[in-house]
C-alpha cells in the first residue's frame, strides 16, 4: 500500500525558470493538500484540491503559484519564473475524507516525503 | 498572535528523563488537535490525536483543555529515537481538513 507519492524528491532551478511538483494521493484519498516549509520555519498550508476542484486555495501567493488535481493523474503545484524565496520544502498530504467527528479518520492527513526546490 | 504557539527548545533530556511540551491556539472554535512528530529534513508524521478527555498511546500522553486553549504532549521514559521536532497541529472550523501547524518543539534525548 503506497503511501503519498511525491516526485522530484529534489528540484533545482534557476531564477525565472518554472519548477513543477507531482503529487499521487494515497489509494483512496480523494483530498489533497500542499504545504510549505520554509528553512527553519513551519509547515504553512497552501492549498487544498479535490479531484478537478480547488477547495481552499487561501495560502497560496496570489501571483506566480498555481495547483490543480485533474481527474486522471497526480496533484501539480506548479510555480512560474521562480525566485530565491521560492526555495523550500514542499509536501503534499492526502486524506480519505474532508471532515468528521474529532475521532474520524477523515481527519487523519498523511504526508509525502516531499520535494525540495533550491533556486539558484 | 500565532494561531498555534510552541516553545521551540530545543529541550535536552537525558534518556529515560521525562519531558513535557505545550501548545497554545488561538482559535477557540478550533474542532481537532494532533502532535505530529517531524524527524530532520522528513515529512510530518501521525503522532498522536489529542481528546477532550486526555488520551495515552504507550509513553506518550496527551491532554487539551479547551477552556485554556492549551495542548500538551508527556513523554515518559525518553528513548534516543523520540529526538525529534513535535509540532503541535490544530484543525479548524472551515470546510475541508485544513491544519495549521505550530513552528514544532525540538527534542534531543542523550545518553
Amino acid at each position: 500500500n503506497a503511501g503519498v507519492m511525491q516526485n522530484p524528491r529534489h528540484l533545482v532551478r534557476r531564477r525565472g525558470q518554472e519548477a513543477r511538483l507531482r503529487c499521487s494521493p494515497m489509494k483512496g484519498h480523494s483530498h489533497v493538500y500542499w504545504y510549505r516549509q520554509l528553512p527553519e520555519e513551519g509547515l504553512k498550508f497552501m492549498v487544498y484540491l479535490q479531484k478537478e476542484n480547488i477547495i481552499d486555495e487561501s495560502g497560496m501567493p496570489k501571483e506566480r503559484f498555481s495547483a490543480e488535481f485533474p481527474k486522471e493523474g497526480p496533484s501539480i503545484l506548479r510555480i512560474q519564473q521562480v525566485v530565491r524565496g521560492d526555495s523550500a520544502a514542499y509536501f503534499c498530504a492526502s486524506s480519505p475524507g474532508s471532515t468528521g467527528g474529532a475521532r474520524s479518520g477523515a481527519n487523519v492527513l498523511t504526508f509525502g516525503a516531499g520535494s525540495r526546490l533550491t533556486v539558484l | 498572535r500565532k494561531e498555534v504557539e510552541q516553545d521551540p527548545g530545543p529541550f535536552n533530556v537525558p534518556e529515560g528523563a521525562t519531558v513535557a511540551f505545550n501548545c497554545t491556539y488561538s482559535n477557540s472554535a478550533s474542532q481537532s488537535f494532533f502532535w505530529y512528530r517531524q524527524d530532520c529534513r522528513k515529512e510530518p508524521k501521525l503522532l498522536m490525536s489529542v481528546y477532550s478527555s486526555g488520551n495515552e498511546d504507550g509513553r506518550f500522553t496527551a491532554q487539551l483543555n479547551r477552556a485554556s486553549q492549551y495542548i500538551s504532549l508527556l513523554i515518559r521514559d525518553s528513548k534516543l529515537s523520540d529526538s525529534a521536532t513535535y509540532l503541535c497541529v490544530v484543525r479548524g472550523t472551515g470546510g475541508g481538513n485544513k491544519l495549521t501547524f505550530g513552528t514544532g518543539t525540538q527534542l534531543k534525548v542523550e545518553l
